[in-house]
């Protein structure tokens, strides 16, 4: 079973600001089928990246994700106010679990 | 317009049973694997269980496995999860989830106490 740890758990920063979010897996993820989701407060999360790094229909072009293997970023090239959320990394693929990590929470500085 | 609506949660007191539905809507249903995902009170999210397009494989995760039974019934485009013997740590918001490979679409949740 893969285990997916990001970093850091909470992250603060003013909005114009670039946020880089990490997730590290404890096994080489295959074909980097790695997807991020955001979620606001009260919300269901929703999804923004797939495949490590393809961004889901209606995605502003500010997000984007990379890495391959075991290690992914998510990157927020200039926060807006909207985007101060929580943000989970997700594996997945044929075979479940799909295990989720524990989340990286974005705040206000 | 996809739409994934749950309901059935409530408040239930230690080892009853209670059953999840998800009505979707918006897609051909029966071409789409659905899972339930879940979040306990500000913690992070958690994987449940996955179910294919005509009901014949399933997969669980090891906390609920001989618990909690995932169903569908695509004449009613809808998804199901019985859950028994539940436990204060069962205590969640539940979500039902379109698989796309990704989780590509979210119902807003159903919350379930359990709580005596």
């Amino acid at each position: 079973e893969i285990v997916l740890t990001q970093s850091p758990g909470t992250l603060s920063l003013s909005p114009g600001e670039r946020a880089t979010l990490s997730c590290r897996a404890s096994q080489s993820v295959t074909s980097n089928y790695l997807a991020w989701y955001q979620q606001k407060s009260g919300q269901a999360p929703r999804l923004l990246i797939q495949g490590a790094s393809s961004r889901a229909p209606g995605i502003p072009d500010r997000f984007s994700g990379s890495g391959s293997g075991t290690d992914f970023t998510l990157t927020i090239s200039r926060l807006e106010p909207e985007d101060f959320a929580v943000y989970y990394c997700q594996h997945y693929g044929i075979t479940p679990p799909h295990s989720f990590g524990q989340g990286t929470k974005l705040e206000i500085k | 317009e996809v739409q994934l609506v749950e309901s059935g949660g409530g408040l239930v007191q230690p080892g009853e049973s209670l059953r999840l539905s998800c009505a979707a809507s918006g897609f051909t249903f029966r071409d789409y694997w659905m899972s339930w995902v879940r979040q306990a009170p500000g913690k992070g999210l958690e994987w449940l269980a996955d179910i294919n397009g005509d009901g014949s494989q399933t997969f669980y995760v090891d906390s609920v496995k001989g618990r909690f039974f995932i169903s569908r019934d695509n004449a009613l485009h809808s998804l199901y999860m019985q859950m028994s013997s539940l436990r204060a740590e069962d205590t969640a918001v539940y979500y039902c989830t379109r698989e796309n490979w990704v989780k590509d679409y979210w119902g807003r949740g159903t919350l379930v106490t359990v709580s005596s």
